[in-house]
Order: C-alpha cells, then structure tokens, then sequence
C-alpha cells in the first residue's frame, strides 16, 4: 500500500523553464509534507516544506502546492537550471505518529541545457 | 551546528557474511533517528526509527536489525546477509521539526 505516490518517473525540462513535479497521498492524517533532492550515492537534501494549515509555501525558485481536498501537492521550480537535475522525492509525515517520513517513489528531473 | 557521519560509504560483502553499518550524529542531543534503504530505481523505504536509547521500532520485517547503544549512535546489523539487501542506506535524523537530515549512504552489495 503505496500512501504517497509520485506518477511520474521523469521530466526533462529545458533551462528557463518551469519544472512541475506532482505527487498524492491517500493518508489523510498526514500533516506536513517535503520536498527532497537526492543526486546518485549521496543522501537526499531537504528542498522546502508545508504544513496542511496552508496551502502554499515559496523559498526563491522554489515553491511547494498542497490540495488537501485532493491530497495532491505539487514543486513548482522556476526558472530551472541545469543543476536541478536530480531525482526529487516527496515525503509526508504525520506528527502523531513520531514525525517519520513516508516517501513517494521518486521524480528524475533533466534539465537541458 | 549539526552533522551526520555514516560509514562506510560502499560495501561489498558475500551472501551469509554479518553486516554492521554505523551513523553518529553531533551537535544535537536526544534525536530521533532512522534507517531507510533505498532499492534500485525506487524510493525510500524506513526500516527503523529510534526515538531514544534503547528504543527501536521496525517497519518492515526483514533480516536486519538496528540498536541504539548511545544518544547519538544509531547501528544497523545483519547476522547473515541476502542477495536481497544490497541497495542505498541511509541514516537520518530529526529534532523538533519534521525535517530529517540524511546522511551520504552506504552503497551495500551482496555478492
């Protein structure tokens, strides 16, 4: 039973643009929601965050969607740059449960340049 | 400020070998602290959380183990090792926030 799930594998994106990366959830105890960025054999890295009191979060190119009526958040990263490309994961958490991440399967983002 | 050490950062052991990987953690006390693993092409899996010494739960079950003998030590063992437990481990932790910071990973092959 997959709670978090990112649908597409892949995005290849061209420099400038805007890169959209979507992942849902079927948990509705979940109540906060991050973004990490892993390059090949090192640890994922902590891109931006939400908590499900808002709907959205911005931190320079990058911002965060959550749709909690369609347990559905996005990453919005504009203007993409040719060291976006890694593979992205989304996460969830619920704070009753110990805080503990549930991750999506992972999106490879190709910027070209 | 704080920092995750996790080694060795690859590993290639034979089927039915032990196995013992080690996290530490500094500059934060009283962590919470998890191993997750990551299988080829997949996402990340937890296999165990600590909330403090001596306190370890296990998400899934599998022929792994994970001891916390101090604060900021977090150990993940094997007696035998499979074919099926090589992939990508990685150590984490938390504080009060629900961010976790990941350590570099251990890349483990069993041969």
């Amino acid at each position: 039973d997959q709670q978090v799930k990112q649908n597409s594998p892949s995005l290849s994106v061209q420099e400038g643009r805007i890169s959209i990366l979507n992942c849902d959830y079927t948990n509705s105890m979940f109540d906060y929601f991050l973004w990490y960025k892993k390059y090949p054999a090192e640890g994922p890295t902590f891109l931006i965050s939400i908590s499900s009191i808002k709907d959205k979060n911005e931190d320079g190119r990058f911002t965060v969607f959550l749709n909690k009526s369609a347990k559905h958040l996005s990453l919005h990263i504009v203007p993409s740059q040719p060291g976006d490309s890694a593979v992205y994961f989304c996460a969830a958490s619920e704070k009753a449960a110990g805080n503990k991440l549930t991750f999506g399967g992972g999106t490879r983002v190709l910027v070209k340049p | 400020s704080q920092t995750i050490h996790q080694w060795p950062a690859t590993l290639v052991q034979p089927v039915g070998s032990p196995l013992s990987l080690e996290c530490t953690v500094e500059g934060t006390s009283n962590p919470n602290l998890y191993w997750y693993r990551q299988a080829a092409g997949r996402g990340l899996q937890l296999l165990f959380y600590s909330v403090g010494i001596g306190q370890i739960s296990s998400e899934v079950p599998q022929n792994l183990s994970a001891s916390r003998p101090q604060d900021r030590q977090f150990i993940l063992s094997s007696k035998k090792l499979l074919l099926s437990d090589s992939g990508f481990y990685l150590c984490a932790w938390s504080g009060w926030g629900s961010e976790a910071f990941f350590g570099q990973g251990t890349r483990l092959t069993v041969v």
